[in-house]
């Protein structure tokens, strides 16, 4: 079936840096990825709508200068948390669609545990 | 709009007893429903979805029933394991490439 690998799974960094996270769909295309961030009462929140070759779709309330998304190619999008602080730290969660698959095909990733310090 | 209530948790059980979970939603059209499962640590796995009213999905002895007259898709399990402790999730999906719509997720624990 349909996999989606996500890296890193779990990151510390400095606040004040930057940190990078990949979704790769594995074995099929994706026209579209989304990224979810889970906060600690375990709700999801969608943050955003990666499209490959144009720019992402944001949910209101997300800043787009802040979480970078980029999907460059039909396998591969990425969220960069820029100057990332403590009140970013969460699980961020991304998901894709095979659009061949029989059962509308959202995988989701493994998540990323992001830790700012 | 679309939105997915599902039962607040935590949902403490003992080991073999019967599990139930509600979850109720409004939508327009004819939505999609799936009931995803998230063990600690991890992403999301589906466990089972329905396509139409009427449909029963059902995987690892988890079953649910899109009930389009009660717009409701409650997930039930008749003899619950240690192993089914996750975090529960009931979504759907109204229509296409669109994002799926969560509902808050309920916790379940079951002890031995």
């Amino acid at each position: 079936g349909a996999v989606v690998s996500q890296h890193p799974s779990r990151v510390i960094c400095k606040s004040g840096t930057s940190v990078k996270i990949e979704c790769r769909s594995l074995d099929f295309q994706a026209t579209t990825m989304f990224w979810y961030r889970q906060f600690p009462k375990q709700s999801l929140m969608l943050m955003a709508t990666s499209n490959e070759g144009s720019k992402a779709t944001y949910e209101q309330g997300v800043e787009k200068d802040k979480f970078l998304i980029n999907h460059a190619s039909l396998t591969l999008s990425t969220l960069t948390v820029t100057s990332a602080h403590p009140e970013d730290s969460s699980f961020y969660i991304c998901s894709a669609r095979d659009p061949t698959g029989p059962d509308y095909g959202y995988t989701f990733g493994s998540g990323t545990r992001l830790t700012v310090v | 709009g679309n939105s997915v209530t599902q039962m607040e948790g935590p949902v403490t059980l003992s080991e073999e007893a019967f599990l139930t979970i509600n979850c109720t939603y409004t939508a327009t059209g004819y939505p999609s429903l799936f009931w995803y499962v998230q063990y600690p640590g991890e992403g999301l796995q589906l466990l089972l979805k329905a396509t139409k009213a009427d449909d029963k999905g059902s995987n690892k002895g988890f079953e649910a029933t899109y009930r389009k007259e009660t717009t409701s898709f409650h997930l039930e399990k008749g003899s619950v394991q240690v192993s089914d402790s996750a975090v529960y999730f009931c979504a759907l999906l109204p229509s296409g490439n669109t994002p799926l719509v969560f509902g808050k997720g309920t916790r379940l624990s079951v002890i031995a």
